[in-house]
């Protein structure tokens, strides 16, 4: 299983929104509703941000929100704050029990 | 509130084996439904999912790594524990246990803090 592709660095100003994309195939973000997101400030354990898709975690935000269409999935962040400066990942279930995770994104907020 | 931490050496000698525990404080490891992973992160690099055990013993490995990965419960403890067998300077890494969230697809949350591990002679 190869790793999801994300792009390597996405930017916006506080107060503006940024998507990330996410691309897998059919056996993995096509094939399930089970894409997950996480953020993660240097030097710390990821966060999980969006569950299944587009649910979000208790004490989540709602700036953050999750789609996917096809064998992409994305991750907007609107309302932009300087406290949402991080590594993004993106993670699929990928069948038999296994899982795949992207290669992440770097947000800066300008 | 539940907690992990992992514990375990920060230096590994190539060809030798790898061994990691994570410690699960705030709630019982043997709960019904719950699932337990490893995941890791080279220095700058992206995340990779390692495998999973069961609240009963029930292993899932990276099919890229099955061969030197052994996951096992220790209900007694409440701890569960990484073996990575015939390391090299690619299993560089911090190493995170993680909880899967909800069912066993849904992901991982929470998060242990991770810990370094350095191979080297």
């Amino acid at each position: 299983q190869s790793a999801l592709t994300q792009p390597p660095s996405a930017s916006g100003s506080p107060g503006q929104s940024v998507t990330i994309s996410c691309t897998g195939t059919s056996s993995d973000v096509g094939g399930y509703n089970y894409v997950s997101w996480y953020q993660q400030h240097p030097g710390k354990a990821p966060k999980l941000m969006i569950y299944e898709v587009n649910k979000r975690p208790s004490g989540v935000p709602d700036r953050f929100s999750g789609s996917k269409s096809g064998n992409t999935a994305s991750l907007t962040v609107s309302g932009l704050q300087a406290e949402d400066e991080a590594d993004y990942y993106c993670s699929s279930y990928a069948g038999s029990n296994n899982f795949v995770f992207g290669t992440g994104t770097k947000v800066t907020v300008l | 509130q539940l907690q992990l931490q992992e514990s375990g050496p920060g230096l590994v000698k190539p060809s030798e084996t790898l061994s990691l525990t994570c410690t699960v404080s705030g709630g019982s490891i043997s709960s019904r439904n719950y699932y337990w992973g490893w995941i890791r992160q080279p220095p700058g690099k992206g995340l990779e999912w390692i495998g999973s055990i069961s609240y009963s013993g029930s292993t899932y490995y990276n099919p890229s790594l099955k061969s030197r990965v052994t996951i096992y419960i220790d209900t007694s403890n409440n701890q569960f524990s990484l073996k990575l067998s015939s390391v090299t300077a690619a299993d560089m890494a911090v190493y995170f246990c993680a909880k899967h969230y909800g069912d066993y697809v849904r992901g991982f949350d929470p998060w242990g803090q991770g810990t370094l591990v350095t191979v080297s002679s």
